[in-house]
């Protein structure tokens, strides 16, 4: 069983188009967590939700917009996709709570390409 | 803000060597762990150190976290062509909300 799960896997879409991807984990964690690897491979935290309530928002710009409905599921949506939003998308989860002192375990990705 | 930082991106070794690389950051660190991505993979987790001057083994890797807590370092005996792969450090940053910080990561690759 796949503990942490993302869907779509690839996803090629138009400048200026809406996507979501959706996660979901498993593993009864609390925490949950979307990050961003560019093609530098750099891994960037994007959001955190610890029992569907919002703890980190980094700099992101406002046309992504995390969902939690349940503490099992946290959803990404995209609004007019631009050419920088390309990029590989990492849904993860941990047991840390609040403190980021627990390990990640991260989906397979979601790798985004906008043309 | 906290970063940790990994230097170099990039490391080419002979199947056969042994391999260091090293992580630093700029305030001490309650904890640090260790990632390991695979080409087209995602990061699946390593291991966490959390003492001063921590030891750990897995099998050919050794992680040692610093004594002042401030750095850490993954040694690999005697690489092998499964090695390859890009390595993270990863800390906590402590501000109101603690979020795990990511180094740059080393991507190591190993001639068969």
């Amino acid at each position: 069983d796949t503990a942490v799960s993302q869907t779509p896997k690839y996803l090629v879409t138009q400048m200026g188009n809406d996507k979501s991807i959706k996660c979901e984990q498993n593993l009864g964690h609390d925490t949950m967590y979307w990050y961003k690897q560019d093609s530098k491979k750099f891994l960037k935290i994007m959001f955190s939700y610890n029992n569907k309530e919002l703890i980190i928002n980094e700099t992101v710009p406002n046309r992504f917009s995390p969902k939690s409905p349940d503490k099992a599921h946290l959803n990404l949506h995209i609004n007019s996709l631009e050419l920088g939003d390309s990029a590989v998308y990492f849904c993860a989860s941990s047991q840390g709570g609040r403190r980021a002192d627990g390990e990640l375990f991260f989906g397979e990705g979601s790798r985004l390409t906008v043309l | 803000g906290q970063q940790v930082m990994q230097i170099p991106q990039y490391q080419h070794v002979q199947e056969g060597e042994d391999f260091t690389t090293y992580c630093n950051s700029s305030t001490t660190l309650s904890n640090i762990q260790w990632y390991k991505q695979r080409p087209g993979g995602h990061p699946v987790f390593l291991i966490q150190l959390v003492k001063s001057g921590e030891v750990k083994k897995q099998k050919r890797l050794t992680f040692q976290f610093g004594e002042a807590k401030k750095n850490s370092s993954l040694h690999i005996t005697a690489t092998q062509t499964t090695d390859v792969g890009t390595y993270f450090c990863a800390g906590p940053w402590r501000g109101a909300n603690s979020k795990l910080t990511f180094g740059k990561g080393i991507t190591l690759s190993v001639r068969p």
